[in-house]
């Protein structure tokens, strides 16, 4: 299995919603990732988690809470949202080793309303 | 951290013709450069990269050049297609963070 995965697809929640994004990989990557993309603009890395242990917190606002339960699963906790925080939120997984090379999932659109 | 140019932030061309996508990093301890390729609603799509140690890699009608002196790298595409176009980003890998740094993109469009 070559593929990082991810729902849901589209989500669409209001401001006081609490809602989690789903992650899932079967490359034995121990390296996961979050990043946020805005529309017509380059992903923008949010969280790195190494060996299941969260490793870099690019100093994105409490109101997301990214978890790592296993080696194959990464989520990201959503709660009182804003709509500027609507964009396209993609996974990615690595080799801790090879963290240049990294594979995308396609990513949960979501909306904030 | 890295700071990635790229330019330019759209591009048309007719099909069969050559593009070319530039970007510029600001760190020389940068030592990988991939390229993504992402279609409309899409993940990024690593479709080719290259490392410091080397100058140019192809890969069929797609190649990337490395020029580490003067911090700049390319994407050549030749005999373009229409499901060439998408969105390209350019990334430079910093050593000191340890990440991904990405360029802001090149809108392609091939005219059939």
């Amino acid at each position: 299995d070559t593929e990082v995965t991810q729902t849901p697809k589209h989500l669409v929640m209001g401001m006081t919603n609490k809602k989690s994004l789903k992650c899932e990989q079967h490359m034995g990557h121990r390296a996961m990732y979050w990043y946020k993309q805005k529309a017509k603009k380059p992903p923008e890395l949010m969280f790195v988690y190494s060996y299941e242990k969260l490793s870099i917190n690019e100093s994105v606002p409490s109101r997301f809470s990214p978890e790592c339960p296993n080696s194959s699963l990464l989520n990201l906790h959503l709660h009182a949202l804003q709509p500027e925080d609507s964009a396209l939120y993609l996974c990615a997984s690595s080799d801790v080793g090879k963290r240049e090379t990294q594979y995308f999932g396609p990513g949960t659109r979501l909306l904030v309303l | 951290g890295e700071n990635v140019e790229q330019h330019p932030s759209t591009l048309s061309v007719q099909e069969g013709d050559s593009a070319v996508i530039k970007c510029t990093y600001s760190d020389s301890a940068s030592n990988y450069f991939p390229w993504y390729k992402q279609e409309l609603g899409k993940r990024p799509q690593l479709i080719i990269d290259i490392r410091s140690n080397v100058g140019e890699k192809k890969d069929q009608r797609i190649a990337v050049t490395l020029n580490k002196t003067a911090k700049h790298f390319s994407l050549h595409i030749t005999e373009t297609q229409p499901e060439d176009s998408a969105v390209y980003f350019c990334a430079a890998f910093q050593t000191g963070a340890n990440n991904l740094f990405f360029g802001t993109g090149t809108r392609l469009t091939v005219i059939p």
